[in-house]
């Protein structure tokens, strides 16, 4: 079974901080994962992929076989980016499945 | 985004009522799909659909039911609402032949039921 795992349900950093939004994954194939992005009253959308390797509004995120974790990073935190995140991943053949973990609120403080 | 919408946004029901969340896209994806969001929980899949007049269970599909009639209709229906389905419900749709596996969500329905 393919599972998501976001340990943190609340990440507050100050503005100008290095932001790490945490993402473990169990799947026994070889996964497409995401990160999707859901700001204050607006619907959610997807935020970048791994498999396109691409850097949007500043966050990477690097797919770590080894350790089966897809990290969100940003080296500077702005206040735009407090929204609700959600790890997500699929198979890479066939139905579209798309499994989503819990979520991780980031809090930006000015 | 104007390609997928739901209705209604808000809606207060009692329980035992029967409540039908729509869902419609314009972009004639192959694939819809019908989420619910709740704290701790993240996003859970209630079912699926590859077509039209194909449907198939999610993760939590007790007490609701689906139909495809149409490529563009995705409704989800609430035979007999219960409190514990009091959540915001999220109606996505992708296709196989567009950005590889990328989900489009509907602006979602925030359901309560008293």
């Amino acid at each position: 079974a393919q599972r998501v795992t976001q340990p943190e349900k609340l990440l507050s950093v100050f503005k100008g901080a290095p932001v790490e939004l945490k993402c473990n994954y169990s799947y026994s194939g070889s996964p497409e994962l995401f990160w999707y992005v859901q700001y204050s009253r607006q619907r959610l959308q997807l935020l970048l992929r791994h498999i396109s390797r691409e850097s949007i509004k500043g966050f990477t995120a690097d797919l770590n076989k080894g350790e089966t974790s897809f990290h969100l990073k940003k080296p500077f935190a702005q206040e735009e980016d407090s929204a609700m995140y959600y790890c997500a991943l699929t198979n890479s053949g066939g139905y579209q499945k798309v499994t989503f973990g819990t979520g991780t609120k980031l809090q930006v403080i000015p | 985004d104007a390609g997928i919408t739901q209705s209604p946004r808000y809606k207060i029901t009692e329980t035992g009522r029967q409540v039908t969340l729509m869902c419609h896209q314009t972009w004639s994806h192959s694939y819809m799909f019908w989420y619910r969001q709740d704290l701790g929980h993240g996003l859970r899949l209630i079912y699926y659909s590859a077509a039209a007049d194909i449907t198939d269970k999610g993760e939590v599909p007790d007490g609701y039911v689906v139909s495809r009639s149409k490529t563009e209709n995705f409704p989800l229906t609430l035979e007999s609402a219960t409190r514990s389905q009091t959540s915001v419900y999220f109606c996505a749709s992708s296709s196989p032949g567009t950005s590889i596996y990328e989900q489009y969500f509907g602006p979602g329905t925030r359901l309560t039921v008293t």
